[in-house]
């Protein structure tokens, strides 16, 4: 069964550093997202991307957050400047339409800034 | 400010039982709904979805929608030690009236199946 993959695993970062996690979507799918989740809270929506463009983007998702797609099968999360806040899982998840379509999330990167 | 609330539990049942995980949402315009399964350090996993009022069968596994009352639960039959993990409930966004891919979960239900 097709499958969403993130790299890296586990991410450890200095405070202030840049960091870029990667994510392959399932092939055939249309809909790229970024989630995170802090340790022992909710899963928290970051961004959807559509047709090379962020659709939407939640109030954390500031000027230290970018998306891009640089080829034909990457997704990309870049934080420029890392703060200890982000610290988290990151997921990333893809889907083949809209809302209506189910998204499908990869195993996830644990981000440790220190 | 939309939410999705869901009781953290644990909800404890024994092996064998019907488990009944609930979750309410506060945005009378949300279409579509999601029931994930997150066991401990992992990712989401989607069981279940369901647009239309009523119920949605698949395997073990019951969705039912009440759009009136704004809830949605999540029934497992046979219940086995393996389905021990955080249930989410999780319900897609809208902005300006029209549905977006963003979803929204809630905190999610523990549910512990004891053998």
């Amino acid at each position: 069964e097709p499958e969403v993959t993130q790299t890296p695993s586990h991410q450890v970062t200095q405070m202030g550093q840049e960091v870029i996690l990667r994510c392959v979507p399932i092939s055939n799918h249309l809909y790229f997202y970024w989630y995170r989740q802090i340790l022992g809270q909710k899963v928290e929506f970051l961004v959807s991307f559509y047709n090379n463009e962020i659709s939407e983007k939640s109030e954390i998702f500031d000027d230290q957050f970018s998306v891009e797609r640089p080829d034909g099968s990457n997704f990309t999360l870049k934080i420029r400047s890392t703060k200890l806040e982000d610290s988290a899982m990151y997921f990333c998840a893809s889907s083949y339409s809209n809302s209506n379509q189910p998204q499908h999330f990869g195993d996830g990167t644990r981000l440790s800034i220190l | 400010q939309k939410e999705v609330e869901q009781n953290s539990g644990p909800l404890s049942v024994p092996e064998g039982a019907i488990a009944s995980l609930n979750c309410t949402y506060s945005d009378r315009g949300s279409q579509s709904f999601f029931w994930y399964r997150q066991y401990s350090g992992k990712s989401p996993e989607l069981i279940m979805f369901i647009y239309s009022n009523g119920d949605k069968e698949d395997g073990r596994f019951t969705a039912q929608l009440n759009k009136a009352s704004q809830y949605v639960s999540l029934l497992i039959r046979d219940s086995q030690p393996s389905d021990s993990a955080t249930y989410l409930c999780a319900v897609n966004g809208l902005l300006r009236g029209g549905a977006t891919n963003k979803l929204i979960f809630g905190t999610g239900t523990l549910l512990a199946v004891q053998p």
